[in-house]
This record gives structure tokens, sequence and C-alpha cells, in this order.
């Protein structure tokens, strides 16, 4: 089973400020990365599927930068609100599409107002 | 296109007694992932159908967990007999062949055990 590292586990921010957290994987056989956004009680949402290394994108405030070489992403929030309290969630694909997909154990962000 | 369908959403049992999930994946969608999530955990990956066929069981605790895909379709995850540490989110998820293509989750089916 991979090893998908999220770091840090939890965050508290307070409203306004910009955050950034890590989702670290095995480089070899890379074909995807996908990151997710999960809040209780409801279905994890999908924000982002990279392929590309270098590739960077964006959705509102929320981006995401993808070095598949090293074997690590970074998720941004710019200007942290309240409603984005929640984990969010990586896994990588792999180059096969029959192999497990493993997510990290989630970074938890809270935004006090 | 209608969602990933789980019931029951919530559900309470005592210690060694059984619990079926159920879950209908999006129409069309080979993979079928279930997953558990512990309160402060990631979700981990119980099992994972290609078809009907299984991709992975390796973290599926075998001697209490079972799980099928009958058909290719529907899936139920069985627990017998629960333990406390069972108490979860079971969460059922799909997609079209992998790899690439976006999961689509349930909203999952939360198990207490007393």
């Amino acid at each position: 089973i991979l090893n998908v590292e999220q770091s840090p586990q939890s965050l508290h921010v307070q409203e306004g400020d910009s955050t950034n957290f890590t989702c670290s994987f095995p480089s070899s056989n890379f074909y995807a990365l996908h990151w997710y956004r999960w809040e209780t009680a409801k279905s994890p949402e999908a924000l982002f599927v990279m392929t590309l290394n270098g590739d960077e994108k964006k959705k509102g405030r929320i981006s995401a930068t993808l070095n598949t070489k090293e074997g690590y992403s970074y998720l941004y929030i710019k200007g942290s609100q309240p409603e984005d309290s929640a984990t969010y969630l990586c896994a990588p694909d792999r180059e096969s599409g029959n192999t497990p997909l493993v997510f990290g154990k989630g970074t938890r962000l809270s935004v006090i107002a | 296109e209608a969602g990933v369908a789980q019931s029951p959403r919530y559900k309470i049992i005592e210690k060694r007694q059984s619990v079926a999930f159920w879950c209908n994946p999006i129409s069309g969608h080979a993979t079928l992932y279930w997953y558990q999530q512990i309160l402060g955990q990631g979700p981990k990956l119980l099992i994972q159908f290609q078809n009907n066929g299984v991709v992975d069981d390796s973290q599926l605790p075998k001697d209490r967990f079972s799980a099928e895909r009958l058909k290719g379709v529907d899936s139920t995850l069985k627990i017998q007999p629960a333990k406390l540490e069972d108490s979860a989110v079971y969460l059922c998820a799909s997609r079209r062949t992998p790899p690439f293509h976006t999961i689509y989750f349930g909203e999952g089916s939360w198990l207490t055990v007393v």
C-alpha cells in the first residue's frame, strides 16, 4: 500500500489569513494527483486532478501546484474564510489503473472568524 | 447524473451484532471503492473493485468484514461480528476506469458500535 503523507495534520487560522499544506507521495509510476475537500457529514468534493510536473490549478481562492519529480503537491488558500473549514485530502494515481487508490490522512483546517 | 447512493446513513448497533451497508455507484463506473474513516484519521481503503473483480483488499479485516459486488454494479459491505473499534464512517466511491478520472463519493454510512 502506497505511503501518502499530508502535513500539517491540523491547522487553525484566522479569517483572512492565507495558508498552505503539503501532500507527499512516491514519485515512481506517477500518473495523477487528486485533491479533495471534505466537510463533516457531506461527501468529499473533488477540487483538482493534476497530472503534469509544474502544473498549477486554481479554483477561486484555492490553488495547487505539483512536483512529480520529487513527489509533492502544495495546496494554497488565499484569504481563508470560515466556509473553508474542512479536511483536505490528497491521493495519487499510479500509471496502472489497477492499483489501490490510497488517500493521505488529510489536513484539518479550522478558520476562526 | 445521479450520485453515489449509500444506505443506511446512520446505524447504531451493539458489539457482536452484524451490519450491512449498501452502495449503488454512478451508472457506467467500473471502479468501486469502500473506505473506512475513523474520527480524526484519513479514509482507509478497505476494498477496491474493478467491475466485479477485486483489485485490492489487503486492508480489509477478513475475519469480520466481507464485501461483494454482484454483476459489477451495486456493492454491499458487511461486518460480522462488530467491535467497538469499527465505529466509523464507511464511504463508498466510484469512477470510470482509472487512472485520471474524478472519484465520486457517497455521503457515507455512519456506524456507531456500543
